[in-house]
């Protein structure tokens, strides 16, 4: 069965800090595909970003990166010169073949001035 | 519209009741999908819609969840005799055709069953 596992429950952090979030994944496929999603107070999901399960390149986008190793399972994201405006819940989430996502828990993470 | 819009953003109504949740998918998207998200955890998948038909809908809890997508835009999560443990915020996602692309989700509706 698939499943998403966010250990950290909260995170805080000062600004200008780095920081990351782990996200460890289960599945049996072979192709699937990772995500992050932000959600900040207003409640809406933002997608942050997409990658599948055949492509191991790190990605960079601005402050934000993330580390996908195949071997531990894991798709950790890293936020440098942390800003408060980055202050929201992070999500991990996990699709296979079939459409649904499934989520972890969620990571809280606190930027403090 | 720009985005996915979901109506109401909020409701309240007491234990039995019945409601319903609508969703606007962004214009074009043939994939529709619904999740609930409790206090403190992550969304849930409910149902998923390919077009009018419910391609999947192995998340809806039990037969007091019902979803419909008539003509393969607008879709409507009704829930019968509603319970306190039903409160929760109401996701609707939609993406262009499923499958590996991008899902854009709406700000969902806090339903709150008194």
């Amino acid at each position: 069965a698939q499943k998403v596992t966010q250990a950290q429950t909260e995170i805080s952090v000062v600004e200008k800090e780095d920081v990351t979030l782990d996200c460890v994944y289960e599945t049996r496929d072979t192709t699937y595909y990772l995500f992050w999603y932000k959600q900040p107070p207003s409640g809406e999901l933002v997608f942050l970003i997409r990658r599948n399960s055949f492509d191991e390149q790190n990605e960079i986008s601005g402050r934000y990166s993330w580390n996908f190793q195949k071997s531990t399972s894991s798709f950790n994201f890293t936020i440098t010169a942390s800003q408060v405006v980055d202050s929201a819940v992070y999500f991990c989430a996990l699709r296979e073949g079939a459409q649904k996502l499934v989520f972890g828990q969620g990571t809280r993470l606190t930027i403090n001035p | 519209g720009a985005g996915v819009s979901q109506t109401p953003s909020n409701k309240v109504t007491e234990k039995g009741k019945y409601v319903e949740l609508r969703c606007d998918p962004i214009s074009g998207h043939t994939a529709l999908y619904w999740y609930r998200q409790s206090l403190g955890q992550g969304p849930e998948f409910l149902i998923y819609f390919q077009g009018t038909g419910a391609a999947d809908d192995s998340g809806l809890p039990n037969d007091r969840f019902f979803a419909v997508r008539p003509e393969g835009s607008v879709s409507t999560l009704k829930i019968q005799r509603t319970e306190r443990g039903d409160s929760a915020v109401y996701l609707c996602a939609s993406s262009r055709t499923g499958g590996d692309t991008e899902a854009f989700f709406g700000q969902g509706t806090r339903l709150t069953v008194v």
